[in-house]
């Protein structure tokens, strides 16, 4: 079964400390993964695809990386419009039908 | 460009009542999704579709029913409204293995 794991729960930032969250996941086969970005009260925000190991992508302060096992999402001198929920979710090879299996989410509070 | 939208926003109903939700997106996307998020539950996929005409059950179908009738319409029916279902409603839609684009939500209580 397809499973996917996202650490820490909860991640309490002052403004400008750099920081990492964490997504594993376990699938026969890695099609893409996902990070999306939910504020409260919205929906979840699109924010990166990666689709093999060694991949990387930025944006702002924002920089997702990809390994076969995991992938991360670095905050780089976060703000506190940075505080948000971060979703990480992955569609396996087998998934023909591009369905996605979502983490739990990372709750990221960045104070000033 | 309105991406997806998504109606009602809010809507409390009686256990037993009926409604529909509508999702649409003007994205010409193949794809699209139903999803229910609770909280410590994270989102959970109830019905998908992958093009006009077809859908198919998710991970939590049971109590939903769904259509799309257009490309570019996607439905999700309750038919007799439990407290269970007492949630936050998500439509997305993707063209195929891009990231998937997700609507503003409904928040449906059932009392």
């Amino acid at each position: 079964e397809d499973q996917v794991t996202q650490s820490p729960e909860a991640l309490r930032l002052q403004e400008g400390e750099s920081s990492s969250l964490n997504c594993s996941y376990t699938v026969s086969g890695l099609r893409g993964l996902f990070w999306y970005r939910q504020d409260p009260g919205k929906g979840p925000e699109f924010l990166f695809t990666l689709y093999s190991a060694g991949e990387e992508k930025e944006k702002e302060r924002l920089k997702a990386t990809l390994t076969k096992k995991e992938s991360f999402l670095h905050i780089t001198a976060p703000k506190p419009e940075d505080s948000a929920t971060y979703l990480c979710a992955v569609i396996p090879v087998r998934a023909n039908d591009y369905k996605l299996s979502f983490g739990a989410g990372t709750t990221v509070t960045v104070r000033a | 460009n309105a991406g997806v939208t998504q109606t009602p926003k809010f809507r409390v109903l009686k256990t037993g009542q009926s409604m529909t939700l509508l999702c649409a997106q003007d994205m010409n996307h193949e794809y699209m999704y139903w999803y229910r998020q609770d909280p410590g539950m994270g989102l959970r996929l109830i019905h998908y579709s992958v093009g006009e005409g077809t859908t198919a059950k998710g991970e939590v179908p049971d109590g939903y029913n769904v259509s799309r009738l257009k490309k570019q319409n996607f439905l999700l029916g309750l038919e007799s409204a439990a407290p269970s279902q007492t949630s936050v409603y998500f439509c997305a839609s993707s063209r195929n293995r891009g990231g998937q684009f997700f609507g503003p939500g409904t928040r449906l209580t059932v009392l």
